[in-house]
C-alpha cells in the first residue's frame, strides 16, 4: 500500500525567505508525485508534478520540487516566497497503471507567510 | 481546460433532511469521477470513485447507503448525502479524471462544497 507523509503541520516564514516542505512517500511501485494547493474554502489546484523523466519539476509560480527515488521524498521548494503563496499545500501519490488509480494524500502543511 | 464545477458551493440543511451536491466536468468528458471529504484542518479522504453508467466502489467505512452516488452522464456525478446530521457537516470535493488522463492518474479538483448541518 501506498502512503504519504508530510512531517510539518505548518511552516511560517518570512516574506522573501525560502521555504522547503517535506514529502516522503512509501510505496513498493513505481508512483507518480504531486503537489497540490488549496486556499481558504476552495478546492484543490495542481502545483506540480513528477510522471517520469527529469526528478525537478517546476511550476510557473516559482515552486519546485525534486522527485529523490533513493530517499522516497518529493520535497516543495521556493527559493522566495511572498505573502499570496500562504495555503494549505498536500502532497499526493498515485500508483503507475494500478487498477486502483486512486490518490493518495498527505495531512497537508500550511505555508504561513509572514511580512 | 480541465475545469470542474460544483454546486452549491455551499449548503445549510436541517438534521434529517437529505442533500444533493452536483459535480460537473465543463470541458471534458469524465468516465471517472471521485468524491472526497475534508475535515477541518485535515486532509482529503476519498469516500468513493464514480464510474459512468455503473455503481461506485465506496472506500472501507464508506456507508453506500448514506452517501449515494450517481454519475449518469460523462459530465455529471451526483452525492446525495442522505438523512444528514451534524457530523456530516464537512467540506466536500469531487474531482475528475479525464479518459486520456488515466494513464497518469492526473485529476481535476472542484472547488468544493461546504455542508453544514444544524
Amino acid at each position: 500500500a501506498q502512503s504519504v507523509t508530510q512531517l510539518d503541520s505548518q511552516v511560517p516564514v518570512f516574506e522573501e525567505a525560502p521555504v522547503e516542505l517535506r514529502c516522503n512517500y512509501s510505496s513498493s511501485v513505481s508512483v507518480y508525485l504531486f503537489w497540490y494547493v488549496q486556499y481558504p474554502n476552495q478546492g484543490l489546484q495542481l502545483l506540480l508534478k513528477y510522471l517520469s523523466g527529469s526528478t525537478l519539476v517546476k511550476s510557473i509560480n516559482g515552486f519546485e520540487a525534486e522527485f529523490n527515488k533513493s530517499q522516497t521524498s518529493f520535497h516543495l521548494r521556493k527559493p522566495s516566497v511572498h505573502i499570496s503563496d500562504t495555503a494549505e499545500y498536500f502532497c499526493a501519490v498515485s500508483v503507475y497503471g494500478g487498477a486502483t488509480n486512486k490518490l493518495i494524500f498527505g495531512t497537508g502543511t500550511l505555508l504561513a507567510v509572514q511580512p | 481546460g480541465a475545469v470542474v464545477s460544483q454546486h452549491p458551493s455551499w449548503v445549510i440543511c436541517k438534521s434529517g433532511t437529505s442533500v444533493k451536491i452536483e459535480c460537473r466536468s465543463l470541458d471534458f468528458q469524465a468516465t471517472t469521477m471521485f468524491w472526497y471529504r475534508q475535515f477541518p484542518k485535515q486532509s482529503l479522504m476519498l469516500m468513493a470513485t464514480s464510474n459512468e453508467g455503473s455503481k461506485a466502489t465506496y472506500e472501507q467505512g464508506v456507508e453506500k447507503d448514506k452517501f449515494l452516488i450517481n454519475h449518469a452522464s460523462l459530465t455529471l456525478s451526483t452525492l446525495t448525502v442522505t438523512s444528514a446530521h451534524p457530523e456530516d457537516s464537512s467540506f466536500y470535493i469531487c474531482s475528475a479524471r479525464p479518459p486520456r488522463g488515466g494513464q497518469h492518474n492526473e485529476q481535476f479538483f472542484g472547488p468544493g462544497t461546504r455542508l453544514t448541518v444544524l
